[in-house]
């Protein structure tokens, strides 16, 4: 099985910077993945990581550590827009060789002028 | 246009009553997905497809049934509803194994309610 653990609320300010944190456990790690919801959306993909280290894409970063089973997602210059949910999922491959991709609870950023 | 969608948005409905929700891919995926949001906004898979064949069933109820006419359909029936069905429902689809930064794509959503 899996468990993946993120915070269940942050707020921040417009044009500061925020960190969501997400740690999970899995057998057959195969990549790790954000998505941003917004209220009554869908998810939307927002970055992926699958070596250890720091992918940059645009204001938006998200970090790796396979070891600590660990990563994060930066958000930078945040606008109002950014107020949302940001979930953690982690690919695994399973003993039927294919992939699924399980999700943590989501974080809700409320971003406040 | 729409990549991944689904039929109906919104829908509301008695307890005892069965329902479905259809899906369409027009990506050329070869794998969908049903997942089911909860009012937590715990974002849950239920049912996996590769090719019009079940891959993923995780522990749902019997009164679900999918049905996958093709790789680019996967409906969702649901018998004798429930108040706990409540949720939204969304499909998704992905290239058969998801390699590299292959992920998977949602549906806008089916928002059921029971009465």
């Amino acid at each position: 099985g899996q468990n993946i653990d993120q915070p269940t609320e942050m707020t921040a300010t417009e044009g500061a910077i925020v960190q969501i944190n997400c740690t999970y456990q899995t057998s057959g790690f195969n990549g790790l993945f954000w998505y941003q919801q917004h209220a009554g959306e869908a998810p939307t993909f927002l970055s992926y990581n699958v070596l250890d280290g720091l992918e940059e894409k645009g204001r938006f970063s998200s970090f790796l550590s396979r070891s600590k089973g660990y990563s994060y997602l930066l958000l930078k210059e945040l606008q109002m827009k950014d107020s949302a949910s940001y979930l953690c999922a982690v690919r695994d491959t399973g003993g039927s060789g294919y992939s699924t991709l399980t999700f943590g609870k989501g974080t809700m950023l409320l971003v406040s002028p | 246009d729409t990549a991944v969608s689904q039929t109906p948005k919104y829908l509301v409905t008695q307890m005892g009553n069965d329902k479905s929700i259809k899906c369409e891919q027009n990506l050329g995926h070869d794998t969908m997905y049903w997942y089911k949001q909860d009012s937590k906004k715990f974002l849950k898979i239920m049912f996996s497809y590769n090719n019009k064949e079940l891959i993923i069933n995780e522990t749902v109820p019997n009164r679900f049934s999918p049905k996958s006419p093709d790789k680019a359909h996967l409906n969702l029936h649901i018998n004798s509803l429930e108040l706990g069905d409540s949720a939204v429902y969304f499909c998704a689809s992905s290239t058969g194994n998801m390699a590299g930064k292959n992920t998977i794509y949602f549906g806008e959503g089916s928002w059921l309610t029971v009465v």
